[in-house]
């Protein structure tokens, strides 16, 4: 069973640009999850997409956004970029439990 | 605002060594899962404590959930270089919270030979 995938893997960006990254859900789960992790630490909850819904958000800035597409995968926009948007961006899925299955993230660097 | 309060951040030591983790918050959680993460990948769940006082043990690692499912910790016994990594602690809660899990900030552990 393949696992979450995202795209790409790494992602090179200057301020003021837009990114775009994408996430695709383990097959048959219906709900994606992005993260945000900075420094290798603690990742921190930015959005929650469900049957192409969004669920919750985290405390970001609107200029975080994204949307689940009809095949749960899901895509994370990030506009008018900023030197500590510099992370890396994890996407996660699950079916309805607690657990969650990560992906290998997408390393964004904003020079 | 940091809702998961890990402790230690780093912690160094030889193999063999004990090692306990803490997790500690003034939130209850309906459950805690304990993750491990390794550089270029994502984080990969180790396991997930539901009961208060509840306590999972997983070959060398022991996890064990507060009686009031505010805290928890992560034992080692007798580490080993392959424990090495980033491991994280986060709370899941019901109600308007579903679905999101509130992460702790991570305790870096490196296990020398």
């Amino acid at each position: 069973e393949a696992g979450v995938t995202q795209s790409p893997t790494h992602l090179i960006k200057t301020r003021g640009q837009q990114a775009t990254l994408r996430c695709s859900p383990i097959s048959g789960h219906t709900s994606v999850y992005w993260y945000q992790q900075a420094l290798g630490l603690g990742l921190q909850f930015l959005l929650w997409y469900d049957e192409g819904e969004e669920r919750n958000r985290g405390n970001f800035p609107p200029r975080f956004s994204g949307r689940q597409f009809p095949n749960y995968s899901s895509e994370l926009n990030v506009n008018a970029l900023e030197l500590e948007d510099s992370a890396l961006y994890l996407c996660a899925s699950n079916g309805g439990e607690v657990r969650q299955f990560f992906g290998p993230g997408t390393r964004l660097t904003v020079l | 605002t940091q809702l998961l309060e890990q402790s230690p951040q780093f912690l160094s030591i030889q193999e063999g060594e004990n090692l306990t983790v803490y997790c500690n918050s003034s939130s209850v959680f309906s459950s805690l899962q304990w993750y491990r993460q390794e550089p270029g990948e994502g984080p990969v769940l180790l396991v997930t404590v539901v009961t208060g006082g509840e306590v999972k043990k997983l070959k060398r690692l022991t996890f064990q959930f507060g009686d009031a499912r505010k805290d928890s910790s992560l034992h080692i016994t007798a580490a080993q270089t392959g424990d090495t990594g980033l491991y994280l602690c986060a709370g899941a809660r019901s109600g308007t919270s579903y679905g999101k899990l509130t992460f702790g900030q991570g305790t870096i552990l490196t296990v020398h030979p």
